[in-house]
């Protein structure tokens, strides 16, 4: 079964400043990884997913994650971090047809200073 | 705006009683899940229906139970509430077939409180 990984729970930047979020997961065949965003109060919003192809991959509102097969990662970045990104950020792996098996991680809550 | 609509926001109510929590999935999606936010718990899978039948059954209790109706939207039903029933229920959507059976659009969640 597949798992999820975040190390850090929690994380505090500048505004400003560049980001990166860690990811590791566990599955024995090529994953789906995704990235979601929550901010207090709110559902869940896709920032961006990996099924195939480039390992880096660009999402919504400036992030990138690169997939890094060797190490198991799915890293989440943003070079450049702006007040509203403050939010929990869940790390999440999938398989093929098997929606059951779509794990989320911990999270890591991202905090901003001005 | 992910187009997954959850209803109602919010609901207070005391142990022992029944609730039902409404979802209709983003236009075109077949697949719904239901998941379970809590701060000890995290994000905890319940149940995955795909074109009006069960798919995929994860960590949902007796007491609780779901279905999709033949327009997609998707009930879940939880009785004989406990103190610890307390968290945000999320619905999500996807198409339900190969790499798009996943839960890829989330609706804002119901704040579930007991009293």
């Amino acid at each position: 079964a597949q798992s999820v990984t975040q190390p850090d729970i929690h994380i505090t930047v500048s505004e400003g400043a560049s980001l990166e979020l860690r990811c590791n997961y566990s599955y024995g065949a090529t994953p789906y990884l995704f990235w979601y965003v929550q901010s207090p109060g709110q559902g869940l919003q896709l920032l961006l997913k990996y099924f195939s192809g480039d390992t880096l991959v660009q999402g919504i509102k400036g992030f990138e994650a690169e997939f890094k097969r060797s190490q198991s990662s799915f890293n989440l970045r943003k070079p450049s971090v702006h007040w509203s990104d403050a939010a929990e950020y869940f790390c999440a792996v999938g398989a093929a047809n098997y929606g059951q098996n779509f794990v989320f991680g911990p999270g890591t809550r991202l905090s901003v200073l001005p | 705006d992910s187009g997954v609509t959850q209803t109602p926001k919010h609901l207070i109510t005391a142990t022992g009683q029944r609730v039902t929590l409404r979802c209709s999935p983003r236009s075109g999606d077949l697949s719904v899940y239901w998941y379970q936010q809590s701060l000890d718990q995290g994000l905890q899978f319940l149940i995955q229906y795909y074109n009006g039948e069960e798919r995929a059954k994860g960590n949902i209790l007796e007491r609780f139970s779901a279905q999709q109706f033949p327009d997609l939207h998707s009930e879940l039903n939880l009785s004989s509430l406990e103190l610890g029933d307390s968290a945000l229920y999320f619905c999500a959507s996807g198409s339900g077939s190969g790499a798009g059976d996943q839960p890829q659009h989330f609706g804002d969640g119901t704040r579930l409180s007991i009293l």
